[in-house]
């Protein structure tokens, strides 16, 4: 079956380190999404790409940055993790570009001390 | 700025049938998605709508008007397994997801 998979699931780093987070999709859907969710908040958009060496900026990418080199794989970098991107990340893929239905990988839960 | 509006949590009963609001102020629209989450999990799409009415599926439902900027999501004979929180999403003029906070639903035997 196709399926969406993050990995790390579970991450505790220190301030100032660089972290990458895995998500690899085998829909082959030409849309990834890297989102954030916090408690109180709705999911904030961190990156997108619509495609192979495509790549956006979302609402809050500050301290972010994705790569986008095959179909599969949407790595997302926190180039110096902060305390303030202690969060729960999903990575996300749709089809097209209007389709809105999203797939979402499990999740990856990391803590920065 | 863009905002879209849910209750925070709600309580209801198993058998009986419950309704979650959500509203929005966006720029644009170009349809609206509920969401299911439970616990620890990922989100998973339950609906989706982009003209005005009733769209029914199963013991779920979703209801749209643009004129309000208003949803709504009706779940029927609810589940223990019902127990998630539930996510209203906009799409809006440049087709990005503008998501609400989440309305978390417990349910009582």
């Amino acid at each position: 079956d196709a399926e969406i998979t993050q990995s790390p699931r579970h991450k505790i780093t220190e301030t100032g380190r660089q972290v990458t987070l895995a998500c690899h999709q085998t829909w082959n859907h030409n849309n990834m999404f890297w989102y954030r969710q916090d408690l109180g908040h709705g999911l904030r958009l961190i990156h997108y790409s619509y495609g192979v060496q495509d790549t956006n900026k979302g609402e809050v990418s500050d301290g972010y940055s994705v790569s986008r080199s095959n179909t599969e794989d949407l790595p997302l970098t926190l180039e110096s993790a902060a305390s303030s991107q202690t969060s729960v990340y999903f990575c996300a893929s749709s089809r097209t570009f209007e389709e809105g239905e999203l797939f979402f990988g499990e999740g990856s839960r990391l803590t920065v001390l | 700025g863009q905002n879209i509006d849910q209750p925070t949590e709600m309580t209801a009963t198993e058998g009986a049938i419950v309704q979650i609001n959500c509203t929005y102020q966006t720029s644009g629209f170009n349809g609206l998605f509920w969401y299911q989450q439970h616990a620890g999990e990922a989100p998973t799409f339950l609906s989706y709508n982009v003209l005005d009415g009733l769209e029914e599926k199963g013991r779920f439902s979703s209801f749209l008007s643009r004129s309000k900027g208003y949803s709504y999501l009706l779940l029927k004979e609810l589940q223990m397994k019902d127990s998630a929180s539930y996510l209203c999403a906009v799409r809006d003029s440049n087709y990005q997801l503008i998501w609400g906070a989440g309305t978390k639903l417990i349910i009582k035997p």
